[in-house]
């Protein structure tokens, strides 16, 4: 089935500094790709829908500057998350549609920022 | 904006049946999904079910879907602890939306 690699699995930084997480579809190409973010005990919310080769479309209340998104490829995208704050310590999620109907999800990154 | 509504506690006993609940409120959902996260991990898809069925199964697994009352439930069988973790409920029209996620525990 399709496979959706999500690097790194966790990562600790420093306020201040910016985090890249990759997302890498291995077996299937795609053209879009989701990034959630989740926090303890809470569900899934769609941050924004990663288009190779155009501008990310971001949910309303998602800072697009501090989370930066780019889909350079159809098997990779990153979401940067900029000058980090403690409260940008979460949870994100990728995702890409492997095959119709069928979203499959990344292992997730586990973001603190200290 | 459209909801997905989850209880968000089940506990069972091993070898029981499991059924978690989902309602959601998009009429125009064209597919409904079930994903299973464990702990500090990614959603694994356990099975998804087109909006025109009443009923998918697969193995232990049933779904079952009122399309009127836009409910959707999923039925775990023999239920064992490997299947501890959480629920997420799902539904699809032009993106996909959650539910909270039911927590379930498997008590031996």
């Amino acid at each position: 089935g399709a496979v959706v690699s999500q690097h790194p699995s966790w990562v600790i930084c420093k306020s201040g500094t910016s985090v890249k997480i990759e997302c890498r579809s291995l077996d299937f190409q795609a053209t879009t790709m989701f990034w959630y973010r989740q926090f303890p005990k809470q569900s899934l919310m769609l941050m924004a829908t990663s288009n190779e080769g155009s501008k990310a479309t971001y949910e309303q209340g998602v800072e697009k500057d501090k989370f930066l998104i780019n889909h350079a490829s159809l098997t990779l995208s990153t979401l940067t998350v900029t000058s980090a704050h403690p409260e940008d310590s979460s949870f994100y999620i990728c995702s890409a549609e492997g095959g119709f109907p069928v979203y499959t999800f990344g292992s997730g990154t586990r973001l603190t920022v200290v | 904006g459209e909801d997905v509504e989850q209880s968000l506690f089940l506990s069972v006993r091993e070898g029981d049946s499991s059924v978690i609940n989902c309602t959601y409120t998009d009429s125009s959902s064209t597919y409904l999904y079930w994903y299973k996260q464990e702990p500090g991990a990614g959603l694994q898809l356990l099975t998804y079910i087109f909006s025109n069925m009443d009923m998918k199964q697969d193995q232990r697994l049933t779904v079952l879907l009122n399309k009127k009352d836009k409910h959707l439930s999923l039925r775990i069988a023999d239920t064992q602890t490997g299947d501890s973790a959480i629920y997420f409920c799902a539904e699809r029209d032009n993106d996909m939306r959650f539910g909270a996620g039911t927590r379930l525990t498997v008590k031996p």
